[in-house]
């Protein structure tokens, strides 16, 4: 069964300073994609950024990027130059290819908080 | 607004009631999703739907819970004879399957609360 672990609950940043927030996961498949969501507190799950597992290049979405490896099954994003508006519960998520369904896999969660 | 819509917000009910909870996906999204959150914790998956068609259920989606897509548009949650460990927020989720990279847009929610 696919997992996703996120070891930390809780992490914080000074603004305009960079955090990276860490991410395992396991699957037995070869096709999947990989997520990062970001929930603010009492508003809807947001998509901060996407990694297709066949791709290498990592991806990159204005101040987000990852750090995909996936021969060590893990998955970091990396916040630069932290804003107000980043504070939020940030979830990974793993999603599998068609032939073992289309669920998102969640992790716990880090709760990340930006200080002024 | 194009989002996901999710009715009613926040539902308060008494032990043994029956609830029904409604999401509009994004237009012409084929695919919807069910999740619950508990608090503090990730989205679990619950059942989602190909059009009309509920192609898969998890474990947790006990026999008091159903789900309809009857037109493969909005569809409904029910949990019938609500219990305490129901309470949590119930997330709906529609995807354009099959383009946009397998993305899911999230709703707002429903929270449930069981007394």
């Amino acid at each position: 069964a696919q997992t996703v672990t996120q070891s930390q609950p809780e992490m914080s940043v000074q603004e305009a300073e960079t955090v990276t927030l860490s991410c395992t996961y396991d699957t037995s498949e070869s096709d999947y994609y990989l997520f990062w969501y970001k929930q603010p507190p009492s508003r809807q799950m947001i998509l901060v950024i996407r990694q297709e597992a066949y791709k290498q290049q990592n991806a990159t979405e204005n101040r987000f990027s990852v750090n995909f490896q996936k021969a060590a099954k893990s998955f970091s994003l990396k916040i630069s130059d932290s804003q107000l508006g980043d504070a939020a519960m940030y979830f990974c998520a793993l999603l599998e290819g068609e032939t073992s369904g289309s669920r998102l896999t969640f992790g716990e969660g880090t709760q990340l908080t930006v200080n002024p | 607004d194009t989002g996901v819509s999710q009715n009613p917000r926040h539902k308060i009910t008494k032990r043994g009631q029956n609830v029904t909870f409604r999401c509009d996906p994004i237009s012409e999204h084929n695919r919807l999703y069910w999740y619950r959150q508990t608090l503090g914790q990730g989205p679990e998956f619950l059942t989602y739907f190909q059009n009309e068609a509920q192609l898969e259920k998890s474990r947790l989606l006990s026999d008091r819970f159903s789900a309809e897509r009857p037109k493969g548009s909005f569809s409904t949650l029910e949990i019938q004879r609500t219990e305490q460990g129901d309470s949590a927020m119930y997330l709906c989720a529609s995807s354009p399957w099959g383009q946009g990279g397998r993305i899911q847009y999230f709703g707002a929610g429903t929270r449930l609360s069981v007394l």
